[in-house]
């Protein structure tokens, strides 16, 4: 069982928007601003989208966007296209023993 | 453009150990720190752990403690994870990762191409 809980999938229509959740803890998302969203389509690596909750990394597309509210972090993606279907996981510093946990992923379908 | 590459796959016996290696290019290797993040099939990610680029300095996962070890070359701007007493349940396709921000091991911008390490009698 993953530390933060995120739904398995999403799904939306080319141009709509979607919103994943990723849910911690008052130890981990609550306290800390250091969430970070991946994008890994299948057979690749991860791809950084978002970090620090907010922060998208230079050259990215600012259809992605985050934020934070109590212990749960989201990550908004407007205009949905094609190439957005790929699988999508949160991560967040922590003050536990492993200072960083990653949530289950979540699928995201592009119908 | 920074780049990190990864060896190989390997395929592993119950009980043995595996090395992988990361080599960079694109940055100075000595400001950033690389961890480790393993993806068994199907599954999410999980961070192994990380190692200072500046000084050596490691912080694993509990998990791993006792059973990983992360190394760097600094001559060749490699580094290393070695994972023992290898158990079918480690097959996973393992990743090294830059951080965004030096010695903030809890963002990454850069990836390898991963290494999937098969444990299998």
């Amino acid at each position: 069982q993953s530390a933060l809980t995120q739904p398995a999938s999403v799904s939306g229509s080319p141009g709509q928007s979607i919103t994943i959740s990723c849910t911690g803890t008052s130890s981990d998302v609550g306290v800390y601003n250091y969430v970070s969203w991946y994008q890994q389509h299948p057979g690749r690596a991860p791809k950084l989208v978002i970090f620090d909750v907010t922060n998208r990394p230079s050259g990215l597309s600012n259809r992605f966007f985050g934020s934070k509210s109590g212990n749960t972090a989201s990550l908004t993606i407007s205009g949905l296209q094609a190439e957005d279907e790929a699988d999508y996981y949160c991560s967040s510093y922590t003050s536990s023993i492993t200072p960083l946990v990653f949530g289950g992923g979540t699928k995201l379908t592009v119908l | 453009q920074v780049q990190l590459v990864q060896s190989g796959a390997e395929v592993k016996k119950p009980g043995a150990s595996v090395r992988v290696s990361c080599k960079a290019s694109g940055y100075t290797f000595t400001r950033y720190g690389i961890s480790w993040v393993r993806q068994a099939p199907g599954q999410g990610l999980e961070w192994m752990g990380w190692i200072s680029g500046y000084n050596g300095d490691t912080k694993y996962a509990q998990k791993f403690q006792g059973r990983v070890t992360m190394t760097t070359d600094t001559s060749t701007s490699t580094s290393y994870m070695d994972l023992k007493s290898l158990r079918s349940d480690d097959t996973a396709v393992y990743y090294c990762a830059r951080e965004v921000v030096p010695a903030r091991p809890w963002d990454f911008d850069s990836w390898g191409q991963g290494t999937l390490v098969t444990v299998s009698s």
